[in-house]
């Protein structure tokens, strides 16, 4: 079974840089799955960053795109994102999650992590 | 941004059937874009319920069950338990933000 752990700072000064790790176990990153992000802000809903393939190609949620890098290393079998000149409004947890090839499904995901914006 | 919008909250007594509405525009579940449906339970992983409309995860008791019409979508709970009791977000793709989107997230509650 597929398993995500995400990883990484708990706080981060504003106008600073959010990086974050999602390590895949249980199964190959160099599949025909794409790999995304998704946050969930403190009494919000669900919002999709973006996604990667092993290739590298990469599809950036519009509204969040200017700020966002999603990157994959597949020798590690890991993906990361960095989100930069961050603001409270980027405080939230972050998910990692495996998005099933074939569909628009995003079917196995990480616990979450939460990040703090915060000086 | 939820785009997609569900009820807020839901309630039904053990054993009862309720149902989570998930409605959309033309440019997400109207354009033909399928609809999946995610558990969300404090402390632990987002976990995949109902993907491509109406398919149960694996898993997935049948007790769960989904559907899809138009630019809505539906999840109903029959059997309704305890542990159903968390949130509940639908998911589709959206044309024209070029984004994958959710739903606004409905609570349901075991009374």
């Amino acid at each position: 079974q597929v398993q995500l752990q995400e990883s990484g700072p708990g706080l981060v000064k504003p106008s600073g840089t959010l990086s974050l790790t999602c390590a895949v176990s249980g199964g190959s990153i160099n599949s025909d799955d794409w790999w995304s992000w998704v946050r969930q802000s403190p009494g919000k809903g669900l919002e999709w960053i973006g996604q990667i393939f092993h290739s590298g190609i990469t599809n950036y949620n519009p509204s969040l795109s200017s700020r966002v890098i999603i990157s994959v290393d597949k020798f590690k079998n890991q993906f990361s994102l960095k989100f930069s000149s961050v603001t409270a409004a980027d405080t939230a947890v972050y998910y990692c999650a495996r998005q099933q090839s074939g569909t628009t499904s995003l079917d196995y995901w990480g616990r979450g992590t939460l990040v703090t914006v915060s000086s | 941004q939820s785009v997609l919008t569900q009820p807020p909250s839901v309630s039904g007594a053990p054993g009862q059937r309720v149902t989570i509405s998930c409605t959309g525009t033309s440019s997400n579940i109207g354009a033909g874009h399928d609809v999946h449906w995610l558990q969300l339970l404090p402390g632990t992983a987002p976990r995949r319920l109902i993907y491509n409309n109406k398919n149960r995860a694996s898993g997935v008791p049948d007790r769960f069950s989904g559907s899809k019409s138009g630019t809505s979508a539906s999840l109903a709970i029959t059997g309704l338990q305890a542990e159903d009791e968390g949130d509940y977000y639908c998911q589709s793709y959206d044309s024209s933000l070029n984004a994958y989107v959710f739903g606004t997230g409905t609570k349901v509650t075991v009374l």
